[in-house]
């Protein structure tokens, strides 16, 4: 069963420090989601591809973030100079062009000390 | 705008009860509308879906929610609760193309021996 895979699972770093995150989508999913969960909380949409394309980013998304599908097929989520705001759980999800369901990965755990 | 409500943050039952999760949703156009599951320290799963066909709705595990327009409610139910089904769930309101899912709080289920 290849789901949504993410790499790494964990990660702690100091902060400001950068960190990278990938995803890998279900290999046929034309869309990436990307999403930022923290304790107690539902996830929060941060932003999503259509291929290769970045069609939306939250406001959420400061420009120490920035995302990447260079060839419409992985994703990464890079976060420069960390805060210990930034601690939480990254979610990438994806789906079909044509289908509304989101197939969600297991998520990377991140803790800024 | 869309925004989801789950009207209770936990909820406690015992083996062999019933279960009824609450989601109230707010949209201003025909929404989809999902609830996701989410064990300790793994990804979402999808539960069930409503994309505007049947307004009760089967998933997996036993579980059904049922889609009431005049209430904007869609709560989930499941007629006898097993311990593996303590987790968190999650009700999500989308727009049509599916891009937009809106996540509610979410509500911790533990179900007592």
């Amino acid at each position: 069963d290849t789901g949504v895979s993410q790499d790494p699972r964990h990660k702690i770093t100091k902060r400001g420090q950068n960190v990278t995150f990938r995803c890998d989508p279900i290999s046929e999913h034309n869309r990436l989601y990307w999403y930022r969960q923290t304790l107690g909380q539902g996830p929060e949409f941060l932003t999503y591809f259509q291929n290769e394309a970045q069609l939306e980013k939250s406001r959420l998304l400061s420009d120490r973030f920035s995302a990447e599908r260079p060839k419409g097929s992985f994703s990464t989520l890079e976060i420069q100079r960390t805060e210990q705001g930034d601690s939480a759980m990254y979610l990438c999800a994806s789906s079909l062009l044509q289908a509304i369901t989101q197939y969600f990965g297991p998520g990377t755990r991140l803790t800024v000390l | 705008a869309q925004s989801v409500t789950q009207l209770d943050s936990h909820v406690s039952v015992s083996e062999g009860t019933p279960v009824l999760l609450r989601c109230n949703y707010s949209s201003s156009y025909s929404p989809s509308l999902f609830w996701y599951v989410q064990h300790p320290n793994k990804g979402l799963q999808l539960l069930l879906k409503y994309t505007s066909a049947a307004t009760l709705v089967k998933g997996i595990n036993g579980f059904e929610a049922e889609f009431k327009k005049s209430e904007t409610s869609f709560h989930l139910t499941k007629p006898s609760a097993h311990m593996s089904d303590a987790a968190e769930y999650f009700c999500v309101v989308s727009d049509d193309y599916g891009q937009n899912f809106v996540f509610g709080p979410g509500t911790r289920l533990s179900v007592l021996p």
